[in-house]
């Protein structure tokens, strides 16, 4: 059973880089048919999608979040990874890791726990 | 950027009866177009894709329609279990994927 868990500091000061690491298990994040994302999730809203990536580097990015965020991935560890530069109290959400479908459709078919980021000094 | 509007907000429904979740884009997203549920503290769990195609072990009470700009999700006798919240996701216009802004199923 595929399983993605997030991993990172809860707590950022504003101006600050936010990073976060999605360590994949029970599958390989070196997988042609899978697309892994980061969506975002405000305390009491819904949910942002913030950026996606293949296993070969290349990465997707919402217009919206595109200047501060940079994702990537190690596919020695089967991981992937979120910064998210220049942060403010806007940017505290739970986030969330998952992988995009397979049959090449862009929903997320597994999902992470997620794990809460407080912007605050 | 599509936005993506869900109605109503919230919905009250007794154990049993049917729930009607709207979901409508600001511009047509042909057939793609996905159904979450969300409970409190958990990862959103994948229902619907290509709008009407039910994931792997989604229970049958559980069907979505439309095309377009307009769709619903019907959850049609609702268990204690269904009681969550609900996003709906169109992936036509990529990379700019959106997400509704819920609508929460409460028992009334």
């Amino acid at each position: 059973q595929l399983q993605l868990q997030e991993s990172g500091p809860g707590l950022v000061k504003p101006s600050e880089t936010l990073s976060l690491t999605c360590t994949v298990s029970g599958g390989s994040i070196s997988s042609r048919s899978y697309y892994w994302g980061w969506i975002r999730q405000p305390p009491g809203k819904g949910l942002e999608w913030i950026g996606s990536i293949y296993y070969d580097g290349s990465a997707y990015y919402s217009p919206s979040l595109k200047i501060r965020v940079t994702i990537s991935v190690d596919t020695s560890k089967n991981q992937f990874s979120l910064k998210l530069s220049s942060v403010t109290a806007a940017d505290t959400a739970v986030y969330h890791c998952a992988r995009r479908s397979g049959d090449g459709w862009y929903y997320f078919d597994y999902w992470g726990q997620g794990t809460l980021v407080t912007v605050s000094s | 950027e599509i936005v993506m509007t869900q109605s109503p907000a919230t919905l009250s429904v007794s154990p049993g009866e049917r729930a009607t979740l709207s979901c409508r884009a600001s511009q047509s997203v042909s057939s793609n177009l996905a159904w979450y549920q969300q409970k409190p503290g958990q990862a959103p769990r994948l229902l619907i894709y290509g709008a009407s195609t039910r994931a792997t072990g989604i229970p049958a009470r559980f069907s979505g329609s439309g095309s377009g700009t307009e769709f619903t999700l019907i959850i049609s006798s609702l268990q204690s279990e269904d009681f969550a919240v609900y996003y709906c996701q169109q992936y036509n216009n990529w990379p700019g994927l959106t997400f509704g802004g819920g609508t929460k199923v409460e028992i009334k």
